[in-house]
């Protein structure tokens, strides 16, 4: 069954570098997402991106955030100066037309 | 998209259903009841969606009152890897718009 991959599953960083999250989404899907969730809290939606563009994003995804499709396959999240309150289990989703969104991993973002 | 009310958290012994409620009472026509699941820490995932019929899968059944106001996810014979937080989210089906996640209902089953 075809699945949302993320790569890292867990990247360590200090507080100002940049990072880069990795996902592959499912190959077929058109609509593709990322939410975080900070520990004990809520899963909570940062950006959704269809057809080369941002379609939506939220309060959280400021200046420091981007998102890229640099292929056909990856989808990829960049921080460029991370913060301590950046530190949050980092969820991708893809979807199709019919709107269920299938999630990956996760990646665990620890900011030092 | 409508609000949802769950419990914070439930019990259920291994074997037996679990019947998981969700209030939704100010659900409009086009709005269907959507189920996820999330396993410690992993991504969430998408168990099932009805708008007012009940609907079976593999994994639970979804019954949805007749006011569709309210709606029960059944997991017919709970193991101990059912144990999860489920969220119940409501939203226009075929709509692709980012999911609201609550605080959704610990389920912890128990041997």
């Amino acid at each position: 069954e075809p699945e949302v991959t993320q790569t890292p599953s867990h990247q360590v960083t200090q507080m100002g570098q940049e990072v880069i999250l990795r996902c592959v989404p499912i190959s077929n899907h058109l609509y593709f997402y990322w939410y975080r969730q900070i520990l004990g809290q809520k899963v909570e939606f940062l950006v959704s991106f269809y057809n080369n563009e941002i379609s939506e994003k939220s309060e959280i995804f400021d200046d420091q955030f981007s998102v890229e499709r640099p292929d056909g396959s990856n989808f990829t999240l960049k921080i460029r100066s991370t913060k301590l309150e950046d530190s949050a289990m980092y969820f991708c989703a893809s979807g199709g037309e019919v709107g269920e969104q299938f999630f990956g991993p996760g990646t665990r973002l620890t900011v030092l | 998209d409508a609000k949802t009310t769950q419990p914070p958290s439930m019990d259920c012994a291994e074997g037996r259903a679990a019947n998981l409620p969700c209030n939704h009472s100010t659900i409009s026509g086009n709005e269907y009841v959507y189920w996820y699941r999330q396993i410690h820490s992993q991504g969430p995932q998408y168990i099932i969606h009805g708008l007012k019929n009940n609907e079976t899968n593999e994994m639970a059944s979804l019954i949805i009152t007749e006011d569709r106001k309210s709606s029960t996810l059944i997991l017919p014979h709970a193991t101990l890897r059912d144990t999860a937080v489920y969220y119940c989210i409501v939203r226009v089906a075929y709509n692709t718009d980012k999911l609201i996640f609550g605080t959704g209902t610990r389920l912890q089953v128990f041997p």
